[in-house]
Order: structure tokens, then sequence, then C-alpha cells
């Protein structure tokens, strides 16, 4: 079974310059995360998919960042500016039903560089 | 929410050595995994364990939810056991909160 998959792997653009990540989930998982890993911290949840419903996006800076998620499948996250704080890898990941008992895989995450 | 504490935050072990990592947490809990995040950044699913007791091979870990933390025990380290070692835990949704990790050295 393959796995979450992301691309790009890496990026590196300039401050108020925009970027995109984009992430294709484990076959058939109903549920996808967003998560945003700094430097030295753990991951920390930025928006959930259930399907291509909005479950929480409490702690993603809607000024700034996007996520949609057309037809359940494939998600996209965008930063437009981009902020040097937004330095860090982001990971992608899916679970089967998105209840309380899922457990989540993890896709391999894009590394941002914001100069 | 819920407040995830690890211990210890870096460890380092003689290759060979066992050693048991600590995760607290604030609350009760629906979901519990403990991950390996290797050097190139990949989270890897070790046990998704919100209750009771788990082996897979040299690993093995055990949560007691009443008493609200969870044990990761890794016996006969080796030097591919190196990286962060990550406890997350969800509560009544699927929102995973992870906690600081453990930074695990081995060395030959």
């Amino acid at each position: 079974e393959a796995g979450v998959a992301q691309s790009p792997r890496y990026k590196i653009i300039e401050k108020r310059q925009s970027v995109a990540f984009w992430c294709n989930p484990i076959s058939g998982h109903a549920t996808l995360y967003w998560y945003q890993q700094i430097l030295g911290q753990g991951p920390k949840l930025l928006i959930q998919f259930q399907n291509n419903g909005v479950v929480d996006d409490s702690q993603l800076p809607k000024d700034r960042f996007s996520a949609e998620r057309l037809k359940g499948v494939d998600s996209t996250l965008k930063i437009q500016p981009a902020k040097l704080e937004d330095s860090a890898v982001y990971l992608c990941a899916s679970s089967p039903l998105g209840g309380r008992w899922d457990e989540q895989y993890f896709g391999p995450g894009t590394r941002l560089t914001v100069t | 929410g819920i407040q995830v504490e690890q211990s210890p935050p870096d460890l380092i072990l003689q290759e060979g050595a066992n050693s048991t990592l600590r995760c607290n947490f604030s609350d009760s809990v629906n979901n519990l995994q403990w991950f390996h995040q290797n050097p190139w950044g990949q989270l890897i699913n070790l046990f998704y364990i919100p209750s009771g007791t788990k082996q897979n091979g040299r690993l093995s870990a055990t949560t007691v939810a009443t008493e609200r933390y969870s044990l990761l025990y890794i016996s006969s380290s080796q030097t591919t056991d190196s990286g962060v070692y990550f406890c997350a835990v969800a509560g009544g949704g699927n929102k995973l909160t992870f906690g600081t990790g453990t930074q695990l050295k081995v060395e030959l």
C-alpha cells in the first residue's frame, strides 16, 4: 500500500512570496491533516479535512494560509505572503475515518525555508 | 487543550543498552501514538496504543490510561534507533497534540 505522498520535498522562497504544497493521502482515507513542525518542536495541527469539508482550522493563520481538498482526495496548502517565521516542515497525514480511534499516517514532509 | 510532557528530553546510549521513554498527558485520551522521526524528518509510526501493552520486535509500549502516562521501551538499542521519539495524543476528536520529543543518540 502506497503511503502519503507530498511534493515538493524542499522549497526556498523569499519573504512576501507565495508557495503551495501538495498532498496525496493513502488511498481510501477519508481524513486529511496538515501539520506545521518548527525546528526543535513537535508538529502542530493546522487544518483537518473530513472528505472535502473542514473539521478543524482553529490554528490556521487564515490571513495568509489557505487549504483546500477538492473532490475529497488530494489537498493543497498555500501561504501568501510568506513570512520568515513560516520556515518549517509541513507534514501531511491521513487516517481512514477520522474518528476518535483512528491511527494517523504521515508523509515525508515539505521543508520550507523563507529568506 | 491537552498537555503532553515527554522525558527525558535527551538520551545517549551505548549500542546494546536498554532504555525507557515516558509520556505524561493531562487529560483522558482516545488516541495515543508513538512515532520515530528519522534524520530525514520522516515520522514513522511505532505504536497506536491508547491503552494496554504492545510489542514489536525490540520495541514495546505500555499505556496506563487511568494514570495518564505511556512508556516506550527500547531493548538492545542499535545506531539506527537514533532520532527523535514523539508521543502524540488526541482527546475527543482526532486532533493529535505532540510532546516535545526525546532526542535519542545511540553510539557504538
